[in-house]
């Protein structure tokens, strides 16, 4: 069985700072993993997204990820936070038995002027 | 443009009434989800369709109904026994079963927000 655990519903950060969002993983299979953002009232949208090959994943809006299989972990990262970044990021994961997703609690990003 | 549509966008239910939320699909994805996402808890699976004419229950299925009688289409009623329907559903779909790697993976449709009045 998998699971995901986002560390901290609510993550502040000055614009222009380092963005650090943390997800660890747990699988009995090699995982593909997702990172996913929700704006308010909208749908979930992916960022990017790790199946096999290049540990370190690059996605939309300048964010990036890199799988560690001996932390179990799939942290999201961006250099310099912008105020648009401010939204919910889900953390996923898949053992691909059934094709389902299971998905974290979320992180709620806030960006501080 | 393929994508996944939800309507409406918001939609108000009075106590004891049934009410049907529509999410339609032009992927060509097997696999279809309804979501309901509440403050603080995430993402909980109400039911879920690999084929069609087939859906199974999620974590949460009590006082909901699904139906998938064409692969485009999934609808959900929330049903006078769901006693706190007022939340933010959420519709996706994916191709199943994923096979390649680049298969993997939900798109979401821009969910329906359901009050009770």
């Amino acid at each position: 069985a998998q699971s995901v655990t986002q560390l901290g519903s609510h993550v502040s950060v000055s614009e222009g700072a380092l963005v650090l969002l943390r997800c660890n993983y747990s699988s009995s299979v090699p995982p593909y993993l997702f990172w996913y953002v929700q704006y308010p009232n909208q749908g979930l949208q992916l960022l990017l997204k790790y199946t096999t090959g290049a540990t370190l994943v690059k996605g939309i809006n300048g964010f990036e990820a890199e799988f560690k299989k001996s932390e179990t972990s799939f942290h999201l990262t961006k250099p310099s936070a912008h105020m648009s970044d401010a939204a919910e990021y889900f953390c996923a994961v898949t053992g691909r038995e059934d094709d389902k997703i299971i998905f974290g609690k979320g992180t709620r990003l806030h960006i501080l002027p | 443009d393929g994508g996944i549509t939800q309507s409406p966008k918001y939609l108000f239910r009075k106590e004891g009434q049934n009410v049907t939320l529509s999410c339609e699909q032009n992927l060509n994805h097997d696999a279809m989800y309804w979501y309901r996402q509440d403050p603080g808890q995430g993402l909980r699976l109400i039911y879920y369709s690999q084929i069609v004419n087939d859906f199974q229950k999620g974590d949460i299925a009590e006082g909901y109904s699904v139906s998938r009688e064409k692969k485009e289409s999934f609808p959900l009623t929330v049903t006078s026994a769901q006693k706190n329907p007022t939340a933010f559903y959420l519709c996706a779909s994916s191709k199943f079963p994923g096979g390649a790697p680049d298969n993997y993976g939900y798109t979401f449709g821009s969910g329906t927000r359901l009050t009770v009045v």
